[in-house]
């Protein structure tokens, strides 16, 4: 059983576009991410939700949307799709918020390139 | 503001040779600190972490850790590396007073037979 499962794993689209990005975790946790990886491997956090609620909002295009319908899930969608969101997203979730001592589990990653 | 640095890009060992990577942090109160791997075209998976007790922390695949409160350190290390071990690894921080995680810039492990 996948423990955190995102979709879709490859996401080939053009500059304008918009597109969105679904993550599910299976393991009941309160707490979901998104990171960005970039081309140099480099590891940002985007987003959190705790309980269906934004936590963490960083320094982010409001291109780009998160949205959490259930504790379960937690999407992403990204509008007017630029050369520069070309990355890996990572979908992460973990128990009991952020101030948990718990670590987070990461689901497989969706690569993103905008030709 | 809390920070964890990765001093190094690339380490190299031999197979059986013992290895470190290095992690260094900065935050204001008692930190959590986590280790990951990544393998190629994969998510991050836990190793091991430290959030208070033993300064000495042992995780997956033979990896442990040693956290210094002193040098402000949490290298992972393994005492005999094999091939398999070669990966991405990333040290992380949490402040648990502060919320979030920081990851560092990742550090190249390659081990060569």
């Amino acid at each position: 059983d996948t423990a955190v499962s995102q979709t879709p794993k490859y996401l080939v689209t053009q500059m304008g576009n918009d597109k969105s990005i679904k993550c599910e975790q299976n393991l009941g946790h309160d707490t979901m991410y998104w990171y960005k990886q970039d081309s140099k491997k480099f590891l940002k956090i985007m987003f959190s939700y705790n309980n269906k609620e934004l936590i963490i909002n960083e320094t982010v295009p409001n291109r780009f949307s998160p949205k959490s319908p259930d504790k379960a899930h937690l999407n992403l969608h990204i509008n007017s799709l630029e050369l520069g969101d070309s990355a890996v997203y990572f979908c992460a979730s973990s128990p009991q918020g952020l101030l948990s001592l718990y670590e987070q589990y990461f689901g497989p990653g969706t690569r993103l390139t905008v030709t | 503001a809390q920070s964890v640095a990765q001093p190094e890009d690339q380490v190299n060992v031999a197979e059986g040779n013992p290895l470190t990577v290095k992690c260094t942090y900065s935050v204001s109160g008692n930190p959590y600190l986590f280790w990951y791997v990544q393998y190629p075209n994969r998510g991050l998976q836990f190793l091991l972490k430290y959030i208070t007790g033993d300064n000495l922390v042992k995780g997956s695949y033979g990896f442990e850790a040693e956290f210094n409160k002193s040098q402000t350190s949490f290298h992972l290390k393994k005492p005999s590396a094999l091939v398999s071990d070669s990966a991405l690894y990333f040290c992380a921080v949490r402040d648990p007073n502060a919320g979030k995680s920081t990851f560092g810039d990742g550090t190249t492990l390659t081990v060569k037979p």
